[in-house]
């Protein structure tokens, strides 16, 4: 079956630090894949997508490659600022062309801490 | 932008009660979802609808149903609450092919 797997967490850097999160999935065919953001207190807000091997997803400065060949969709920035801190979610939506096309397959999801 | 309303931020409810959670989405969106957050699990979805009237079983849908009766609003029920059903409880919408959009959430405690 489908499924996504995220590093743990919580994940602590200081401001001004790259960030890493690394994120690996399982899926037949050629899913698209997903960076949710999920703030504090709030739902969670889409990130960055990509729909195809070697896309790359951006958005607030936050980076995503889709690389078929490891599966994996590892979030990167090279500068993190306080205003990151908040919960992270890798997702996949599977390929097929159904009314249900739009189901998401969800990580565990990685809290990351930014300090000063 | 897409709005998707959440009836209540917070809720809390006793066991054996009958409880309504309601989500409004105002894009005319075809698919709505019901996922519950829980520390070390991620999202799991509850029930999904594809369209009014229609509903499919998720990955966790034991002591849940649904209800769509009109496009924008889909209300997860929980017949008989119990106390592992304490829980935050997003509710998401979305085109075919298109990103979710989620709301901000339910907390409910079930005591």
């Amino acid at each position: 079956g489908n499924s996504v797997t995220q590093m743990e967490g919580p994940v602590t850097l200081s401001e001004e630090a790259f960030l890493t999160i690394n994120c690996t999935y399982t899926a037949t065919g050629y899913p698209s894949l997903f960076w949710y953001v999920q703030y504090p207190g709030e739902g969670l807000q889409l990130l960055l997508k990509a729909t195809k091997a070697d896309d790359k997803g951006s958005n607030k400065g936050f980076e995503a490659t889709y690389r078929k060949e490891t599966t994996s969709f590892h979030l990167e920035k090279g500068s993190v600022q306080v205003s990151d801190s908040a919960v992270y979610f890798c997702a996949l939506r599977r390929p097929e062309l159904t009314g249900t096309a739009s189901k998401l397959t969800f990580g565990t999801g990685t809290r990351l801490q930014v300090t000063l | 932008d897409v709005k998707v309303t959440q009836s209540s931020r917070y809720l809390v409810k006793r066991t054996g009660e009958k409880v309504f959670l309601e989500c409004v989405q105002d894009m005319d969106h075809e698919n709505m979802f019901w996922y519950r957050q829980d520390p070390g699990l991620g999202l799991r979805l509850i029930y999904f609808s594809y369209d009014v009237k229609m509903k499919e079983k998720g990955d966790i849908p034991e002591g849940y149903s649904v209800s769509r009766e009109k496009k924008e609003r889909f209300s997860l029920i929980l017949e008989s609450a119990s106390t592992n059903q304490t829980s935050m409880y997003l509710c998401a919408s979305t085109r075919v092919d298109q990103p979710q959009h989620f709301g901000d959430g339910t907390r409910l405690s079930i005591l």
